[in-house]
């Protein structure tokens, strides 16, 4: 089985709120890493966490890890139209694996 | 120009048919993976490469096989295609560097239909 799972499946918010998606893995990780996927297009990397850090900020990204917990979670601040994608959380301890991702639906 | 290239992006063949789907980078990344993405669904482990000569199996092995004889090139062949293997499939390295500690880069995918 995968080893990340996203939640929610989907989200839907308007323009300007915060989005907060979360993913939770099974097994020890050395890094968790955070892509987005444009409907149709590959994965784009938008912010890696490693796993002696709990908090990582990149632009309008928040990323918090707990590795007590096994969690993640993203959140986007001031949501936007082209924030519309899917997002995964990829798991790298001996190979990189991806959850089902969160389908994020911004409405202008 | 320096990235990773897939080809074909579009591929329709019939079942039973051997195909074989190119991925190609240039940065001499250590590790190449083979991921499928069913519609509305995740991406799938098929097969990742540590290196040249190197390769082991992911989630779902079963109907693929690959090669890697050199490091920039990490063909994906299916055997005898069947309609479960219709798919899009992304191929993606990550530079080994300090271990794991950085981002894995995708090519555009292949979209494989099996008729």
């Amino acid at each position: 089985s995968q080893q990340g799972e996203e939640d929610p499946q989907a989200l839907s918010i308007q323009e300007g709120e915060n989005a907060t998606m979360n993913c939770s893995y099974k097994t020890s990780i050395n890094n968790l890493q955070w892509y987005r996927q444009n409907s149709g297009r590959g994965l784009v990397h938008l912010i890696l966490i490693r796993s002696n850090e709990r908090e990582k900020h990149s632009g309008r990204l928040r990323v918090t890890l707990d590795t007590s917990k096994k969690s993640s979670s993203l959140l986007i601040t001031a949501s936007r139209a082209a924030d519309t994608a899917s997002y995964f959380c990829g798991t790298s301890g001996s190979r990189l694996t991806f959850g089902e991702g969160t389908q994020l639906t911004v409405n202008p | 120009d320096a990235g990773i290239t897939q080809s074909p992006r579009y591929k329709i063949t019939e079942t039973g048919r051997q195909v074989t789907l190119m991925c190609h980078q240039t940065w001499s990344h250590s590790y190449m993976f083979w991921y499928r993405q069913d519609l509305g669904h995740g991406l799938r482990l098929i097969y990742y490469s540590a290196a040249a000569d190197i390769t082991d199996k992911g989630e779902v092995p079963d109907g693929y096989v690959v090669s890697r004889s050199k490091t920039e090139n990490f063909p994906l062949t299916l055997e005898s295609a069947t309609r479960s293997q219709t798919s899009v499939y992304f191929c993606a390295s990550i530079e080994q560097g300090i271990f794991w500690n950085t981002e894995a880069f995708f090519g555009q995918g292949t979209r494989l239909t099996v008729v």
